[in-house]
């Protein structure tokens, strides 16, 4: 069963910041959100994860609120390129298989 | 490039072939995965192999039938396949420590099957 719930799909102008949100309100304390994502007609990608606090890497920031009942993925400047499917997961960290859902599919427009 | 690579990209195979996907990965790591991604479907795991052990088929027909050599490389040979088994194959792997897996996965651009 889907653990997480998110919009199926988004728009973001280029340039702008693309924030992707989910819902993860039955997560258990040691199950992390991981998110991918997947370009057409490429395999997915590991994005980010985290645990309570917000993490920030080259591609991507992670916002995990308070109780951890729901996240934001954060594209700070979106590109034509960023156009793809976002999954977000919660799983045991090295424990959990990744069960992906249908995911958002967000779209760039120039 | 994510190090992971898999050939062919694309396959047209009818039901009675036989025939095999490759998956390489070029990471070091010691865990390794086929996936399948039906048309309209979430990524469905299939295999998992670790240390070239298999550790997990999720009630997979056994028309497939995985292989792992050594911890680089794992095949999915295929045999009197369906229709139905039409789909994107796709291969990951990931740097498991000890026995805990399912960490950050880097994956392959899949294999585009279509059986006939």
């Amino acid at each position: 069963d889907a653990k997480t719930t998110q919009p199926p799909s988004m728009d973001c102008a280029e340039g702008r910041a693309a924030n992707l949100p989910c819902n993860h309100s039955t997560i258990s304390g040691n199950e992390y959100v991981y998110w991918y994502r997947q370009i057409h007609s490429q395999g997915p990608q590991y994005i980010i994860h985290g645990l309570k606090n917000n993490e920030t890497n080259e591609m991507a920031s992670l916002i995990i609120t308070e109780d951890r009942k729901s996240s934001t993925l954060i594209l700070p400047h979106a590109t034509l390129r960023d156009t793809a499917v976002y999954y977000c997961i919660v799983s045991r960290n090295n424990t959990d298989k990744l069960i992906f859902g249908t995911g958002t599919r967000l779209q760039v427009f120039p | 490039e994510t190090g992971v690579t898999q050939t062919p990209r694309h396959l047209v195979m009818g039901m009675t072939n036989k025939k095999s996907l490759k998956c390489e990965q070029h990471l070091g790591h010691n865990a390794m995965y086929w996936y399948k991604q039906s048309a309209k479907k979430p990524l469905e795991l299939m295999f998992v192999y670790s240390l070239e052990e298999r550790v997990e088929n999720n009630s997979v027909p056994s028309r497939f039938s995985p292989e792992c050599p050594n911890s680089s490389h794992l095949f999915l040979h295929l045999h009197t396949l369906q229709p139905e088994d039409s789909a994107l194959y796709l291969c990951a792997s990931s740097q498991g420590r000890a026995n805990k897996l399912y960490n950050e996965q880097f994956f392959g651009p899949g294999t585009r099957l279509t059986v006939l």
